[in-house]
């Protein structure tokens, strides 16, 4: 596609669902990011990912929270037994080289949580 | 871990040229330095990335001093369209991992 795309949009669950999110990198980005972003503040570096290695994932909050890209391109964000501190937009980034070459990273428009 | 320090936020006028000014005193010999815009409901949108000296693109400026330790972004005179959070970021590379770390941003305004 022509640029990050993020499902769903918008998701709103019970406290206590598991939820995933879905990220479609731009064909042919080698890196992928996921970050979290509350309202009023930058967004929170999560994780990220060479090809469909997992190279970082000391900014996961707790290990509610998971990542995966297996092939190296689509990656899902698995929150598990969600919490009302959950709720915020959570971005995926992709960039073309590795992370660390200080590539520039192309955003998605997020998929906002809301746990009631 | 390399921190950047920016205005909250900060007014112009159209046609002004706005300068955003960002310290990052531990930046480390490897890291570049990256800004990015953001309007509400977007992710953010690459601008502009240099090492050193001065960069310059058909959007922006970035000026940056030898010791590097701060940056300076200028923006030719702006438009309302430029009103958005403008965020400050160098990458921080440890041991086994990559981070790219955002600040708070500076949240411009433009006034007619």
């Amino acid at each position: 596609g022509a640029g990050v795309s993020q499902s769903p949009r918008y998701k709103v669950t019970k406290r206590g669902q598991d939820v995933a999110l879905r990220c479609d990198p731009i064909s042919g980005h080698v890196s992928l990011y996921w970050y979290r972003q509350a309202l009023g503040q930058g967004p929170e570096f999560l994780t990220y990912f060479n090809y469909e290695a997992q190279q970082d994932k000391s900014g996961l909050p707790n290990d509610r929270f998971s990542a995966e890209r297996p092939e190296g391109s689509i990656s899902t964000l698995t929150i598990q037994r969600t919490e009302q501190r959950d709720s915020a937009m959570y971005r995926c980034a992709s960039s073309l080289g590795l992370a660390g070459d200080n590539q520039p990273q192309h955003f998605g428009d997020g998929t906002r949580l809301s746990i009631l | 871990l390399a921190k950047t320090t920016q205005p909250i936020s900060m007014d112009s006028y159209e046609g002004q040229e706005v300068n955003i000014t960002c310290s990052h005193n531990n930046i480390a010999t490897n890291d570049y330095i990256t800004w990015y815009q953001q309007f509400p409901s977007q992710g953010p949108r690459f601008i502009i990335q240099g090492y050193k000296t001065k960069v310059t693109n058909e959007v922006a400026s970035l000026f940056i001093p030898a010791d590097r330790k701060s940056s300076t972004l200028s923006l030719p005179r702006v438009s309302l369209s430029d009103t958005a959070v403008y965020y400050c970021l160098v990458g921080d590379i440890n041991t086994g991992g990559f981070k790219t770390i955002f600040g708070a941003g500076t949240r411009l305004f433009v006034k007619a």
